[in-house]
């Protein structure tokens, strides 16, 4: 079993481009996440997805869409990317909300 | 903002030294748990405490959730340099499925 999968990995963009982030796992779970982490800030949670078909906002959704293509993937899209959106991005995925989180590996995204 | 808050924010012990960390809400938490994420890698879940007052132990590790459940800590007992990294607490807040994380305590354990 994979888990959990991200893609990319790595990614530069320049500022006003846009760019999606892929998402996917194979542990049949419910709920999924999307996370930026920036120094000292922790990991902040941008949008998430209760369930398949169900998508709700998180701490920072601005300048960020999301979809629940199915119950296995969750993606995340950067519109117009600026520079404060470079981070490091985390997918998460639970079985509910009483479970334990499996994350991906990440991508760093720098904006420039 | 984030609902859950934890400190300190660093700590940088010497090896052998203890360290805590502890993690504090506003509201009452049905469950919390606890991750560690090692430098340039992913969290990874650690435990989960969900009834007042419950310890739990991992080896050196000592978990603890508040009477109130509304704050939990977590010892770490003689540090050694693979607890090097932050450590995160979480919990389910606004309803129950939105994951919120601490800001995290980043440990750097020197020989």
């Amino acid at each position: 079993n994979a888990g959990v999968t991200q893609t990319p990995k790595f990614q530069v963009l320049k500022t006003g481009q846009s760019m999606t982030l892929q998402c996917a796992q194979d542990m049949n779970h419910n709920s999924m996440y999307w996370y930026r982490q920036d120094p000292g800030m922790g990991l902040r949670l941008i949008y998430y997805s209760a369930s398949e078909g169900t998508t709700d906002k998180g701490e920072v959704p601005n300048g960020y869409n999301v979809s629940r293509l199915n119950k296995r993937e969750f993606s995340l899209r950067l519109e117009s990317a600026a520079p404060s959106q470079t981070s490091v991005y985390f997918c998460a995925s639970t079985l509910d909300s009483f479970s334990e989180a499996f994350f991906g590996q990440g991508t760093r995204l720098t904006v420039v | 903002g984030q609902q859950v808050m934890q400190i300190p924010q660093y700590q940088h012990v010497q090896e052998g030294e203890d360290f805590t960390t502890y993690c504090n809400s506003s509201t009452t938490l049905s469950n919390i748990q606890w991750y560690k994420q090692r430098p340039g890698g992913h969290p990874v879940f650690l435990i989960q405490l969900v009834k007042s007052g419950e310890v739990k132990k991992q080896k050196r590790l000592t978990f603890q959730f508040g009477e109130a459940k509304k704050n939990s800590s977590l010892h770490i007992t003689a540090t050694q340099t693979t607890d090097v990294g932050t450590y995160f607490c979480a919990a389910y807040t606004g309803g129950g499925n939105k994951l919120t994380f601490g800001t995290g305590t980043q440990l750097k354990v020197e020989l």
